[in-house]
């Protein structure tokens, strides 16, 4: 079937550190979108990515699609305690519904 | 004002019994969704509407029933339940195709069967 895996799926980092999270599909995505969630909150919306290759940045987050649309990464520089949460990658396989990743789950140790 | 609302957040209930779980959006989507997150935060999709039409029906057993009465809500009904259906379940809406906008999710209803 179609899935979506995320490594790793816990990170710990000091405050400071940088983080990144891996996205990967078996087929080819139509698009990506990641989502953040906050401990005991729902998920919402960061961004969309639909380029091979695509680049996108949000002030310390950095986005990334494969040139083979399999797989996406996010970046995030200077961690701070508000980044605290599960990241959460979305792959669209064209057939209209998104299918989320395992997420990472990330803390940080002020 | 809350784009996509959801009640109740929190139900607790005993095995066996039937519940409903109401979800509003005043976003104008078109297209509304359910997830269940499991204890593992796995969130998997499990049906979707798009102008109060079924478009998705994931593999879910049968004692789950949507009802979409217009496109701006999507309900959940709930017969006989069990113990593993214990979870949040969260609606979610989108223009039809998302677009950039992503989904829009509720804060979600914490299930607890006992």
């Amino acid at each position: 079937g179609q899935q979506v895996m995320q490594i790793p799926q816990y990170q710990h980092v000091q405050e400071g550190e940088d983080f990144t999270t891996y996205c990967n599909s078996s087929t080819t995505l139509s698009n990506i979108q990641w989502y953040k969630q906050r401990p005991g909150g729902h998920p919402v919306f960061l961004i969309q990515l639909v380029k091979s290759g695509e680049v996108k940045k949000q002030k310390r987050l950095t986005f990334q699609f494969g040139e083979a649309k399999k797989n996406s990464s996010l970046h995030i520089t200077a961690t701070q305690t508000t980044d605290v949460g599960t990241y959460f990658c979305a792959g669209d396989f064209g057939n209209e519904k998104l299918t989320f990743g395992t997420g990472t789950r990330l803390t940080i140790i002020p | 004002d809350t784009a996509v609302s959801q009640t109740p957040k929190y139900l607790v209930t005993q095995m066996g019994n039937d519940k409903s779980i109401k979800c509003e959006q005043n976003l104008g989507h078109d297209t509304m969704y359910w997830y269940k997150q499991d204890s593992k935060k796995f969130l998997k999709i499990m049906f979707s509407y798009n102008n109060k039409e079924l478009i998705i029906n994931e593999t879910v057993p049968n004692r789950f029933s949507p009802k979409s009465p217009d496109k701006a809500h999507l309900n959940l009904h709930i017969n006989s339940l069990e113990l593993g259906d214990s979870a949040v379940y969260f609606c979610a809406s989108s223009p039809f195709g998302a677009g950039d906008k992503g989904y829009t999710f509720g804060s979600g209803t914490r299930l607890t069967v006992v």
